[in-house]
């Protein structure tokens, strides 16, 4: 079965600290998709990342950067120099052959930039 | 090219009354997922259609929810005799292609509140 585990419920930094958000997952497939949304106050769900089984590269895209370690089935984004628009809950995700239709979500870690 | 599009935005039914969520997905998809996301926690996979077909409704609740997209027209999601638990935000998702692989793109959500 799929699992996805986000253990930090919440986090508070102040702006400009680099804060990272932990993602643990489970599945039994050797194929399978890794996701990070973001859900800003305002509600809706923002694609941020997707990232394949077979491409452990670490990525960076501006501020932000996401760590994918297959020997420990972890898969953490790190946010460097926080803003206070980077205030939101972030969610991490699975998808695998197994339950190709959907994805399993974890439970989100909000997290809060304060000036 | 409009997104996936939802409404209401927001809903709000008595006890006992019937709810009835639309989704539009993106032009050219043929592919919807619902989603539910109760207050504090992630989103859980609900259903999966196409049109006219319901492929997967292993998340659906076995009573008073159904689901369906027909040939023409939006997506719905009907709840009825609606009752305090239901209250959440439901997300629409629409792919391409069949399965979560590729990720989706996410409506705005409705949030349902069941007073």
């Amino acid at each position: 079965a799929q699992k996805v585990t986000q253990a930090q419920t919440e986090i508070s930094v102040v702006e400009k600290e680099d804060v990272t958000l932990d993602c643990v997952y489970e599945t039994r497939d050797t194929t399978y998709y890794l996701f990070w949304y973001k859900q800003p106050p305002s509600g809706e769900l923002v694609f941020l990342i997707r990232r394949n089984s077979f491409d452990e590269q670490n990525e960076i895209s501006g501020r932000y950067s996401w760590n994918f370690q297959k020997s420990t089935s972890s898969f953490n984004f790190t946010i460097t120099a926080s803003q206070v628009v980077d205030s939101a809950v972030y969610f991490c995700a699975l998808s695998d052959n197994n339950a190709g239709n959907m994805l399993t979500f974890g439970g989100g870690t909000r997290l809060m930039v304060k000036p | 090219n409009a997104g996936v599009m939802q409404n209401p935005r927001h809903l709000v039914r008595r006890r006992g009354q019937e709810a009835r969520l639309r989704c539009s997905p993106m032009k050219g998809h043929s592919h919807v997922y619902w989603y539910r996301q109760l207050p504090e926690e992630g989103l859980k996979f609900m259903v999966y259609l196409q049109k006219e077909n319901i492929i997967d409704e292993s998340g659906m609740p076995k009573e008073r929810f159904s689901a369906e997209f027909p040939k023409e027209g939006p997506s719905i999601l009907r709840i009825q005799q609606v009752v305090r638990g239901d209250s959440a935000a439901y997300f629409c998702a629409s792919s391409p292609v069949r399965g979560a692989a590729d990720g989706y793109t996410f409506g705005s959500g409705t949030r349902l509140t069941v007073v």
